[in-house]
């Protein structure tokens, strides 16, 4: 089966930094991307971004640019988020999904598009002082 | 970005009844790239639709989905117990993608 695990809770202060992990598990990593979206408590779903595990490409929502940097390591196949100069209103369950097929690589590569079909267990980020 | 408005808030029904949900953009979601998602508490959400009609892996023939352009529906022909929840739409046309606010379908 395809699972995405994500690591455990986390407590931060406030202007520090967290790292969150999504390892994959169950198809070809580098054939997908991952998107990661954060739930604020009691509320809806925000994308944050899109990390292409074939290249490492990657497009940031806009509220984030500058303060959010994901990765990803091949050989371990797992997604990396980390969200810097943390604020109170940080505080949220951050969740990892596969986004988007490869079915062209190359330089410019193509992607099918049909939605966030796998996501992990998602991780609780609480940002207090 | 396109912002996504879903109605109703809140949707009392009884097993067994039909459910609409509704989507509306704020401009032309391309290629009908619109999903439809239920979250239960305490879990990740689960992708039930994509590209506005197609039902994903596993997802009872219960769920459909209908529109283009900028009006989208969910139905669920009738109401299992479990299908009580909160569902969310999603445009992944143009970044950034978009979430609409939530329909959350109770139990009346």
């Amino acid at each position: 089966q395809v699972h995405l695990v994500q690591s455990g809770a986390e407590v931060k202060k406030p202007g520090a930094s967290v790292k969150v992990s999504c390892k994959a598990s169950g198809y070809t990593f580098i054939n997908s991307g991952i998107s990661w979206v954060r739930q604020a408590p009691g509320q809806g779903l925000e994308w944050m971004g899109w990390i292409s595990a074939y290249n490492g490409n990657t497009n940031y929502a806009q509220k984030f640019q500058g303060r959010v940097i994901m990765t990803t390591d091949t050989s371990t196949s797992t997604a990396y988020m980390e969200l810097r100069s943390l604020r109170s209103d940080d505080t949220a369950v951050y969740y990892c999904a596969r986004d988007r097929q490869l079915v062209v690589p190359g330089s410019i590569p193509h992607y099918y598009y049909y939605g966030m079909d796998v996501w992990g267990q998602g991780t609780t980020v609480t940002v207090s002082s | 970005e396109i912002v996504l408005t879903q109605s109703p808030g809140t949707l009392s029904l009884s097993p067994g009844e039909r459910a609409t949900l509704s989507c509306r953009a704020s401009q032309s979601v391309s290629s009908s790239y619109l999903a439809w998602y239920q979250q239960k508490p305490g879990q990740a959400p689960r992708l039930l639709i994509y590209d506005a009609s197609s039902r994903a892996t596993g997802i009872p023939d219960r769920f459909s989905g209908s529109g283009s352009g900028t009006d989208f529906t969910l139905t669920i022909s009738r109401l299992e117990p479990e299908d009580f929840a909160v569902y969310y739409c999603q445009q992944y046309g143009s970044s950034p993608w978009t979430f609409g606010q939530g329909t959350k379908v109770e139990i009346k």
